[in-house]
Order: structure tokens, then C-alpha cells, then sequence
């Protein structure tokens, strides 16, 4: 199985920061890499697919990078609604593998 | 609106069985492969399991701890996707999500899950 790691497995912020979670995989996972959000209570939201590539609805303030083994999700201009727990996932491979999560809160 | 409601959930003992209903609406139901993830109190996201299209038999993958106890299944005309889980077992207690699949093993819409708790 492809392990997901993520890094940090927390971070603070402010309003208004950018912040920039890190997720590695195991073994090369070309572009096939997704990110999601996740509120308390809440299901998980689709942010990115193929690495790079905005869902529909996601605004541009998330991006993502990276091809490989390594791939980054940025957020710039944090808000309060961006406080919650990001997940990468691989889906080169079955099965498919979630990263452990980082809880972004203020 | 494209919307997926699950179904299903409850207590049941370690052994027992349960199945699971994902009703989706506002989209092609066909069109779509479907997913099971599941989440553990606390903890992060496992998939489960899918079930491809028609066009591609319906053939199904499975995470190797549900394998032989779970099985995913589809009933386009009903637009609803099911998860039988047999052989229950503690560690299963879960909020299980199904979710949609576009292409490959991309999810764009999630449902907002239902609790299975698997207790003596």
C-alpha cells in the first residue's frame, strides 16, 4: 500500500497568513493526488484533484504542487472559514491512502 | 442540486450485519463510480470500497479489512448505491461517507455520512 504522510500534523495562524501543509507519499504517485477539508462534525470537502487542479467552486486562495512523492497545499489569506482538518489522498494505487490530516486552527 | 444522503446507520453487535443506502440525486447516477470512505471516531479517513460503472461490469474494489465481510452494490434505476457489512467487528464503528467518483479515484461530492457503532 502507498503510506500518505503529512506535515505539520498541526499548525496555528492568524487571519490573513499563508500557510503551507506538506504531504509525501511513500512511492511515486505521478499527479494523482487529491486534497480535502474537513470542519468538525462536518464531511469532507474536495479542494484539489490531479495535484494542482481546483474543484469547482474552491477559490483560488488554495493551490497545490508537486508530482511524485511530494506535493504541497497552500492557502493564502487565511479566513476564519479555512480553520479545519486538510487530508491529502493518493489514488494512484488501490487501495486508495489518506495523509494522517493537519489541523490548521488559530 | 447534486446531493448524496446516506442511510442506514445504527448499533448493532459485534457479528451482526448491517446495510448501508447512499441516495443521490441532481446528476446521472450511471455515469458516476461511487465510493464508501469511512472515518473512526477521532480518527482520519479510510476508504472502503467501490463499485465502477455498468459499462465496466459494476466490478468492485475493496480496502483488504473489509474484504470477504463488505460488499458494495449499485441500483441505477434507483439512483442509490448500498454497503452490506456482514462479520461486523468493533473496529469497524465508523461515520461511513459515500462519495462520488468523476474519473480514476477523484472525489468531488461527499455525503454527510451516517454513524455505525459495532457494540456488545
Amino acid at each position: 500500500d502507498v503510506q500518505m504522510t503529512q506535515s505539520p500534523s498541526s499548525l496555528s495562524a492568524s487571519v490573513g497568513d499563508r500557510v503551507t501543509i506538506t504531504c509525501r507519499a511513500s512511492q511515486g504517485i505521478s499527479s494523482s493526488l487529491a486534497w480535502f477539508q474537513q470542519k468538525p462534525g462536518k464531511a469532507p470537502k474536495s479542494l484539489i484533484y490531479a495535484a494542482s487542479s481546483l474543484q469547482d467552486g474552491v477559490p483560488p486562495k488554495f493551490s497545490g504542487s508537486g508530482s511524485g512523492t511530494d506535493f504541497t497545499l497552500t492557502i493564502s489569506g487565511l479566513q476564519p472559514e479555512d480553520f479545519a482538518t486538510y487530508y491529502c489522498q493518493q489514488y494512484k494505487n488501490y487501495p486508495f491512502t489518506f495523509g494522517p490530516g493537519t489541523k490548521v486552527d488559530i | 442540486e447534486v446531493d448524496l444522503v446516506e442511510s442506514g446507520g445504527g448499533l448493532v453487535q459485534p457479528g451482526g450485519s448491517l446495510r448501508l443506502s447512499c441516495a443521490a440525486s441532481g446528476f446521472t447516477f450511471s455515469d458516476y463510480y461511487m465510493d464508501w470512505v469511512r472515518q473512526a471516531p477521532g480518527k482520519g479517513l479510510e476508504w472502503v470500497g467501490r463499485i465502477r460503472r455498468k459499462v465496466n461490469s459494476d466490478t468492485t474494489e475493496y480496502a483488504a479489512s473489509v474484504k470477504g465481510r463488505f460488499t458494495v452494490s449499485r441500483d441505477d434505476l434507483k439512483n442509490s448505491l448500498f454497503l452490506q457489512m456482514n462479520s461486523l467487528k468493533t473496529e469497524d464503528t465508523a461515520v461511513y461517507y459515500c462519495a462520488r467518483s468523476p474519473t480514476g479515484g477523484i472525489f468531488d461530492i461527499w455525503g454527510q455520512g451516517t454513524m455505525v457503532t459495532v457494540s456488545s
